[in-house]
């Protein structure tokens, strides 16, 4: 059960996009369509955003946006805003049946 | 918003024991998937274990396996988590999360209950 790879910072100046990758397995990533994206911000509880690779849940954003090749997934953020400075977390369903993060990249708005 | 309240963290003793409590409103409990995630601070989300609408299915993540055991009880609206034979590296923040049925994805998040293992 190893970790997702994620970079671990990524920075960007407002109205700009991001990409942020998130790196695992044949058991993993690559495996299934059930990729998700989480936002937190600092004390706060993780927030849904992106599920099932590339489908975002309602009341989210457009700007955010996902996708999937191979085993790697990824999260896009459009028109960066002084708001999406947060850390970000990819996670996946595994083949052994249970669930596994990323340790997580922080983006800075610059 | 759908809440999730957790409550038991505290300060304990390595080796000791706790017990996580979880208490939902504002949806029908019993039909939802639930998990407990953990973070260490300063440090990432770390998935501990689920538990299925009718408990027939449990999954733990390896550093857990056969230290803390997940459970539920639908007629109560909660969702527990039995933490034995701590260790200085379980002190985090457990979270408690719904399993929307999306993708394995969770949807909605307790605030969280600090558990602290130290001597």
């Amino acid at each position: 059960q190893s970790a997702l790879t994620q970079p671990a910072s990524v920075s960007g100046s407002p109205g700009q996009s991001i990409t942020f990758s998130c790196t695992g397995t044949s058991s993993d990533v690559g495996a299934y369509n059930y990729v998700s994206w989480y936002q937190q911000h600092p004390g706060k509880a993780p927030k849904l955003m992106i599920y099932e690779v590339s489908h975002r849940p309602s009341g989210v954003s457009n700007r955010f946006s996902g996708s999937k090749s191979g085993n790697t997934a990824s999260l896009t953020i459009s028109g960066l805003q002084a708001e999406d400075e947060a850390d970000y977390y990819c996670s996946s369903y595994t083949s052994s049946s249970t669930r596994v993060f990323g340790g997580g990249t922080r983006l800075t708005v610059l | 918003e759908v809440p999730l309240v957790e409550s038991g963290g505290g300060l304990v003793q390595p080796g000791g024991s706790l017990r996580l409590s979880c208490a939902a409103s504002g949806f029908t409990f019993s039909l939802y998937t639930m998990n407990w995630v953990r973070q260490a601070p300063g440090k990432g989300l770390e998935w501990l274990s689920y538990i299925r609408e009718s408990s027939d299915i449990r999954s733990y993540a390896d550093s857990v396996k056969g230290r803390f055991t997940i459970s539920r009880d639908n007629a109560k609206n909660s969702l527990f988590l039995q933490l034995n034979s701590l260790r200085v590296e379980d002190t985090a923040v457990y979270y408690c999360a719904r399993d929307g049925g999306s993708g394995w994805s969770l949807d909605f998040w307790g605030q969280g209950t600090l558990v602290t293992v130290s001597s």
